[in-house]
């Protein structure tokens, strides 16, 4: 079984600040891992993935994650928000294996960018 | 614009009643998947089909089921409706099974 965990429900953030969204799993088997991003009444759009290779990834609109093995986590950044980044924000994994494909997401944290 | 297309965009029911959701993947992926997102379970992954063929199953209740067409789009069957099924319906499509790829989803309002 995998289980995908989001630390933080809720982030508020002022326009131009910084932002870490963090998110840890678990799972008996190796994964690839996500961050999708969902704006208001929309569907999911994913922001970057990692499957192999260098640990930081970089992804669309500023965004960049890092995954750490030892940690368990893949936590997103982002150096400078704008107000646009208002969304809520999906970390997934999908264990690596033959035979179905399913994403495990975590809870979600809603980010919420202020003036 | 993922390429994934779900119809209809909104769908307002009584209970007890069936309804059919339909998506149609992107161009040349086999695989789709659909996902049920309500505000108390979140995002929960219900069933996949690879190239009309049952791949995998999540939590997916006795009520619902679903079928993948020769021509890959797939529809998702909910029936004996309750008020908690209500909730968005996601559909997925992937060529690898490395990126999903999104539609703009189906409300469903059961009243």
């Amino acid at each position: 079984a995998q289980s995908v965990t989001q630390l933080d429900s809720q982030v508020p953030v002022f326009e131009e600040a910084p932002v870490e969204l963090r998110c840890n799993y678990s799972s008996s088997v190796s994964v690839y891992l996500f961050w999708y991003v969902q704006y208001p009444n929309q569907g999911l759009q994913l922001l970057l993935k990692y499957l192999s290779g260098s640990t930081l990834v970089k992804g669309i609109n500023g965004f960049e994650a890092e995954f750490n093995k030892s940690q368990t986590s893949f936590h997103l950044r982002k150096p400078s928000v704008h107000i646009s980044d208002t969304a809520e924000y999906f970390c997934a994994v999908n264990q690596i294996k033959a035979a179905g494909n399913k994403l495990t997401f975590g809870g979600g944290t809603r980010v919420l960018v202020k003036p | 614009d993922s390429g994934v297309t779900q119809t209809p965009k909104h769908l307002i029911t009584a209970t007890g009643q069936r309804v059919t959701l339909r998506c149609s993947p992107r161009s040349g992926d086999l695989s789709v998947y659909w996902y049920q997102q309500s505000l108390d379970q979140g995002l929960q992954f219900l069933i996949q089909y690879y190239n009309g063929e049952e791949r995998a199953k999540g939590n997916i209740l006795e009520r619902f089921s679903a079928q993948q067409f020769p021509d890959l789009h797939s529809e998702l069957n909910l029936s004996s409706l309750e008020l908690g099924d209500s909730a968005l319906y996601f559909c997925a499509s992937s060529v690898a099974p490395n990126e999903q790829f999104f539609g703009p989803g189906t409300r469903l309002t059961v009243l």
